[in-house]
C-alpha cells in the first residue's frame, strides 16, 4: 500500500492562478479530509468527506473547494489563488468515522503551496 | 465549535530529563484526544491518544492525562532522548475523532539539549 499521496510536493503560483492539489489513497477508507497549517497556527481543517459524494466544510474554507467522486480521490481546487493561502496542505484519512486503535487519521506527506 | 489551546508553544529540556505538554480545550463534548508528533520536514504522525473514558494511558516513555472536570489533557515524556526533538500538537474531537475532524492546538517545540 502506498498509503496517503499528495502531489504536487512543491507548487509556486502567482495571485489569480487556480490549480488542484491532488490526494490519493489507497486503503479504502471512507473518511478524507484537508487541512492547512501555518507556523505558529497548527493544523486547521480546510474541507472533510466522510464518503463518495459527500464533503463539508470544516474550520476555514474559504477560497478552496473539493469534490470525492470515487473513495480513492479528494482533490482540493484553488480556483483563484491568493498570497494567503501561502502555506503546507496535508490530506489526511482513515477508514471509519470513530477512532480506534486501529483507525487513526493518516497524513499524507504534504503540499508546498507558494502564492506570489 | 471547539477551541484547542497548547502550552509552551517551545521547551527545552536536558536530555534524561522530563518534559510535560498541556492542552485545554472548550467543548465538552469532545471525547477523543490524540498527539502527533511532527519531525522537521516531515507529516505529523500519531504517537498516543485517550478516550473520554479514561484518564490515563502509557506506552513505554510517553503518557497522557486527561481532567475531563477541568478539561485539560497532557502529555508526559520521560528519559528524553534526542530523537524526541520535534513539533508536538494535541487535537481533541467529539464523535471519536469522527465526521467532524480534529480541532488542533498550535503546536509546542521540543528542543532536546545534549
Amino acid at each position: 500500500n502506498a498509503g496517503v499521496t499528495q502531489t504536487p510536493k512543491f507548487q509556486v503560483l502567482k495571485t489569480g492562478q487556480s490549480m488542484t492539489l491532488q490526494c490519493a489513497q489507497d486503503m479504502n477508507h471512507e473518511y478524507m479530509s484537508w487541512y492547512r497549517q501555518d507556523p505558529g497556527m497548527g493544523l486547521r481543517l480546510i474541507h472533510y468527506s466522510v464518503g463518495a459524494g459527500i464533503t463539508d466544510q470544516g474550520e476555514v474554507p474559504n477560497g478552496y473547494n473539493v469534490s470525492r467522486s470515487t473513495t480513492e480521490d479528494f482533490p482540493l481546487r484553488l480556483l483563484s489563488a491568493a498570497p494567503s493561502q501561502t502555506s503546507v496542505y496535508f490530506c489526511a484519512s482513515k477508514r471509519g468515522l470513530a477512532s480506534s486503535g486501529a483507525n487513526v487519521l493518516t497524513f499524507g506527506a504534504g503540499s508546498r503551496l507558494t502564492v506570489l | 465549535g471547539e477551541n484547542v489551546e497548547q502550552h509552551p508553544s517551545t521547551l527545552s529540556v536536558q536530555e534524561g530529563d522530563s518534559a510535560v505538554i498541556k492542552c485545554t480545550y472548550s467543548d465538552s463534548a469532545s471525547n477523543y484526544f490524540p498527539w502527533y508528533k511532527q519531525e522537521l520536514g516531515k507529516r505529523p504522525q500519531l504517537i498516543i491518544d485517550i478516550r473520554s473514558n479514561v484518564g490515563e494511558k502509557k506506552d513505554q516513555r510517553i503518557a497522557v492525562t486527561l481532567n475531563k472536570t477541568a478539561k485539560h489533557f497532557s502529555l508526559h515524556i520521560t528519559e528524553t532522548q534526542p530523537e524526541d526533538s520535534a513539533v508536538y500538537f494535541c487535537a481533541a474531537s467529539r464523535s471519536g475523532g469522527g465526521a467532524d475532524g480534529l480541532t488542533f492546538g498550535k503546536g509546542t517545540h521540543l528542543i532536546i539539549q545534549p
